[in-house]
């Protein structure tokens, strides 16, 4: 069946160094894929998305990079501060419903 | 820009009691959806609406209704609340179709069931 899963459960990074954050779907025929972050105490927010026309997308330090070869996208956020700890997870809308797949989540800590 | 709303932010209830959370939102989005949080599980469909006076059902339906009578608001209600029902419950809306679209989450009612 469909899934869009992760592949660690928690991520320790050290402040200023670059986090990377893993994501595999199994949905080949999937077009569009988001990142959310999730803070402790509120709503999923988004992050970035991209395109299957597309394998890298950049943002304000964040990029996601895309393999379709072997479904699998990441999160790379860059110079990791004490802000960016939180939950991050990725979603897809499968195509032809309405529903989003969502990951559980990583749970990125950024030491001091 | 409020975004998405919802209220209230925490509920306590007794085991039969029932309640309705509501969802705003100011985007003029199309399409809503309820989802509950459990820990280690993600995020769960409960129900959605892809308009005004449409609602229908997602992964985890039952025990719960919903309402879309206006396109800014869509109300989640517990019939009679169960202690299973205790979660985090986040409604999101989009501008259309998901194909290609993001949700926007609100900050979630935190409910227990007691």
């Amino acid at each position: 069946g469909e899934s869009v899963g992760l592949h660690l459960p928690t991520l320790s990074v050290q402040e200023g160094d670059n986090s990377i954050i893993n994501c595999a779907y199994s949905n080949s025929a999937s077009d569009y894929f988001i990142w959310y972050k999730q803070e402790s105490g509120k709503g999923p927010q988004f992050i970035i998305d991209i395109r299957s026309n597309m394998d890298k997308r950049q943002g304000q330090r964040v990029t996601v990079l895309l393999n379709k070869t072997v479904k699998h996208l990441s999160l790379q956020i860059a110079a990791t501060q004490p802000g960016d700890s939180a939950v991050y997870f990725c979603a897809e809308p499968p195509s032809g419903t309405y529903k989003y797949i969502f990951g559980t989540g990583t749970r990125l800590k950024v030491l001091a | 820009n409020a975004g998405v709303t919802q209220t209230p932010k925490f509920r306590v209830l007794k085991t039969g009691q029932s309640m309705t959370l509501l969802c705003a939102q100011d985007m003029n989005h199309e399409y809503m959806y309820w989802y509950r949080q459990d820990p280690g599980m993600g995020l769960r469909l409960i129900h959605y609406s892809v308009g005004e006076g449409t609602t229908a059902k997602g992964e985890v339906p039952d025990g719960y209704n919903v309402s879309r009578l206006k396109k800014q608001n869509f109300l989640l209600g517990l019939e009679s609340a169960a202690p299973s029902q205790t979660s985090v419950y986040f409604c999101a809306s989009s501008l259309s179709r998901p194909l290609n679209q993001p949700q926007h989450f609100g900050d979630g009612t935190r409910l227990s069931i007691l």
